[in-house]
C-alpha cells in the first residue's frame, strides 16, 4: 500500500527566511509526487511535480523541491517566505503503472504560518 | 486554464436529507474524483470516474453515490445525510493519460445538523 507522511502538523517561519516542508512516501517503483497548496475556504492548486530526471523542481511562486529517492522524501522549499505563503500544503504521491487509473495519495497536510 | 465548478460553496442540510452536491469541468478531462478532507486526516477519496457512466468506490465510498451522465459532470450524492458527514467536499478532474496531476474546485462545506 501507498502511503505519504508529512510529519509537521505546522511549520512556522520569519519573512525571508528560507522555508521546507518535509514529505516522504512509501510506494513501489518509481512514483510521480506532487506538492498542493490551499489557501483558506479554497480548493487545492496544483504547485509543481517530479516526473523524471533533475532531482530539484521548479514551480509556481517561486517554490521548489528536492527528490531523494534514497530517503523517499519529496521536501518543498523555498529561498525566502512570504506572508502571502502562509497556507495549507499536501505532498501527493501517484504510482507510475500504465493501464487503468493509478491512484493518488495525500499526505495530511502540513499547515505553513509565515510571520512579518 | 482548467475551470472546476461545484455548485454550492455552502450548504446546511437536516438530518436524513438528500443531498446533491454538483461538479461541472471544463477542459475535457476523462477522470473525475469526489475527495472528503477533514482537519487532520487530509483528503480521502470517496468515489472516481475515468469515462461516462463508470464509476470506481475510492477509500470512503460509504454512505454515498455518485453519477456521470455526461463528460463534463460528476455528481456526489448523500442518499440520507448524517452529522457525521459534515465536512469539506472537494470535487477534482484530470486527463486519463500523463501524470495525473488533479485540478481542484473550490469546494463545498456541507454541514448536516
Amino acid at each position: 500500500a501507498q502511503s505519504v507522511a508529512q510529519p509537521e502538523d505546522q511549520v512556522n517561519v520569519a519573512e525571508g527566511n528560507p522555508l521546507t516542508v518535509k514529505c516522504t512516501y512509501s510506494v513501489s517503483g518509481n512514483p510521480y509526487l506532487f506538492w498542493y497548496v490551499q489557501y483558506p475556504n479554497r480548493g487545492l492548486q496544483f504547485l509543481l511535480k517530479y516526473i523524471t530526471g533533475d532531482n530539484l523542481v521548479k514551480g509556481s511562486y517561486g517554490f521548489e523541491a528536492e527528490f531523494n529517492k534514497s530517503q523517499t522524501s519529496f521536501h518543498l522549499k523555498k529561498p525566502s517566505a512570504l506572508v502571502s505563503d502562509s497556507a495549507l500544503y499536501f505532498c501527493a504521491v501517484r504510482p507510475r503503472y500504465s493501464g487503468g487509473y493509478q491512484k493518488v495519495t495525500f499526505g495530511t497536510g502540513t499547515k505553513l504560518q509565515v510571520i512579518p | 486554464d482548467v475551470k472546476v465548478t461545484q455548485s454550492s460553496r455552502y450548504l446546511v442540510k437536516r438530518t436524513g436529507e438528500k443531498v446533491f452536491l454538483e461538479c461541472v469541468q471544463d477542459m475535457d478531462h476523462e477522470n473525475m474524483f469526489w475527495y472528503r478532507q477533514d482537519p487532520g486526516l487530509g483528503l480521502r477519496l470517496i468515489y472516481f470516474s475515468y469515462d461516462v457512466k463508470m464509476k470506481e468506490k475510492g477509500d470512503i465510498p460509504e454512505g454515498y453515490s455518485v453519477s456521470r451522465e455526461k463528460k463534463e459532470r460528476f455528481s456526489l450524492i448523500l442518499e440520507s445525510a448524517s452529522t457525521n458527514q459534515t465536512s469539506m467536499y472537494l470535487c477534482a478532474s484530470s486527463w486519463g493519460g500523463g501524470t495525473g496531476e488533479l485540478f481542484f474546485g473550490e469546494g463545498s462545506r456541507l454541514t448536516v445538523l
